[in-house]
């Protein structure tokens, strides 16, 4: 079946500008999470949306960072005002409902942002 | 101190050997353990949940302790395609935040 898709696959910005990155999750997956990596690092938890639930964005970076799931579906990650440090590959997974015994988390290809 | 702690490495090894890498964790509230595999500029995939009474997938060999809080992969019969970035990851009951290590980098060589 399908996986995780992102779009766009690459992203180079100008300094300022703001960008919105957008994830399709596995149909009928409840969970879906944002990870940035930067170039040679680990990845970093940034936000995580759960049904209806409040989402948990303790990991958002500043609060030029937002993130929307819409009709519990398609997620957008927005970054204001971009700066050079935001540059690293961002990441979307999604996971099926706690109910179904597993919290696998499955990931999308990612989208490359680049900020000049 | 990182919540999850790997070698970076990189592991240069010969087809045919065997490896193992370690990782350790900080918070003893960690539930689920796993492997993820990452190949150079692609996505992390699952390579195997890590059980405590440890578990064995082919020529891969994942351990727990917990008691210690460490975690192993054991790879033999090294192959080319084996060559990647390995993740260990952790996971706290109730708290669906995966918690990623940065990785350790293995290139298998002919």
């Amino acid at each position: 079946g399908a996986g995780v898709s992102q779009s766009p696959s690459n992203k180079v910005t100008e300094k300022g500008k703001d960008v919105e990155l957008r994830c399709d999750p596995i149909s009928g997956h409840t969970a879906l999470y944002w990870y940035r990596q930067s170039l040679g690092q680990g990845l970093e938890f940034l936000i995580y949306f759960q049904g209806n639930s409040a989402p948990d964005k303790s990991g958002l970076p500043s609060d030029r960072f937002s993130a929307e799931r819409t009709g519990g579906s398609v997620s957008t990650l927005t970054i204001q005002r971009t700066q050079q440090e935001d540059s690293a590959v961002y990441l979307c997974a999604s996971s099926p409902p706690l109910l179904a015994g597993t919290d696998t988390q499955y990931f999308g290809p990612g989208t490359r942002l680049t900020v000049l | 101190r990182k919540e999850v702690e790997q070698d970076p490495g990189p592991f240069n090894v010969p087809e045919g050997a065997t490896v193992a890498f370690n990782c350790t964790y900080s918070n003893s509230a960690s539930q689920s353990f796993f492997w993820y595999r990452q190949d150079c500029r692609k996505e992390p995939k699952l390579l195997m949940s890590v059980y405590s009474s440890g578990n064995e997938d082919g020529r891969f060999t994942a351990q727990l302790n917990r008691a210690s809080q460490y975690i192993s992969l054991l790879i033999r019969d090294s192959k080319l395609s084996d060559s990647a970035t390995y993740l260990c990851v952790v996971n706290r009951s109730g708290y669906n935040k995966l918690i990623f290590g940065a990785g350790t980098r293995l290139a298998v060589h002919p």
